[in-house]
């Protein structure tokens, strides 16, 4: 069976810090991956999906960025946070783009 | 680009049957789904349509009208446990790229 993880569960940092969050899919090969930011009480915003490796599609200008160093692994960076970037970081995979399985996600609260 | 609407909140009684609409604009769509999501947690995929017509799936069941960018999800006997975000999204310009509606609180209530 697949599984998806995400980690850490939480994180604080500071204005300015850099961030790296990671995603690693099990079970499964050549996964599309996803990131979404879901701000409290709001919906889903998507920010990248890959497709293959190598292969980033950025969906809204921003601080941050992704990669995909390997193919089951996606990682959402940012050199430096703003406050704005505060939210519910959830990572996703789906063998074919409709049926997404989400990861536990990423709490990340910056002060 | 694309948007989709739905009711911010809908309350119903446990027993009853709810329906949550969901319009949307999109260019190259498709399919519709459907997701809840739990306070706290990660969204969980209940459905996805990508003709008219309706799928059941057990107690869920939900609706498209590719002619009228409309879709719902029906709820029937309803639970304590169906209290939750619910989320639709729209597949478009490529079956990758998926896009969410901002979510429908349900409170369950008895």
């Amino acid at each position: 069976s697949q599984t998806i993880h995400q980690w850490p569960a939480t994180l604080v940092q500071p204005v300015g810090s850099p961030l790296s969050l990671e995603c690693t899919v099990e079970g499964t090969s050549n996964p599309n991956l996803y990131w979404y930011r879901q701000a409290a009480g709001r919906g889903l915003q998507l920010l990248f999906y890959s497709v293959g490796i190598g292969q980033i599609s950025s969906e809204v200008p921003q601080n941050l960025s992704a990669s995909r160093p390997q193919d089951r692994q996606f990682i959402l960076s940012s050199k430096k946070l703003l406050l704005s970037d505060s939210g519910f970081y959830l990572c996703a995979w789906s063998p074919q783009g409709w049926e997404q399985f989400f990861g536990p996600g990423t709490r990340l609260t910056v002060l | 680009g694309q948007s989709l609407e739905q009711p911010s909140e809908v309350t119903a009684v446990e027993g009853a049957i709810v329906q949550i609409n969901c319009t949307y604009q999109t260019s190259g769509f498709y399919g519709l789904s459907w997701y809840q999501q739990h306070d706290g947690g990660a969204p969980t995929f209940l459905s996805y349509n990508a003709l008219d017509g309706l799928e059941e799936t057990g107690r869920f069941s939900s609706f498209l009208s590719r002619s009228d960018s409309y879709g719902y999800l029906l709820l029937q006997e309803l639970q304590m446990k169906d209290s939750a975000s619910y989320f639709c999204a729209v597949n478009s310009g490529g079956y990758q790229k998926v896009t969410f509606g901002t979510g429908t609180k349900l409170q369950v209530i008895p």
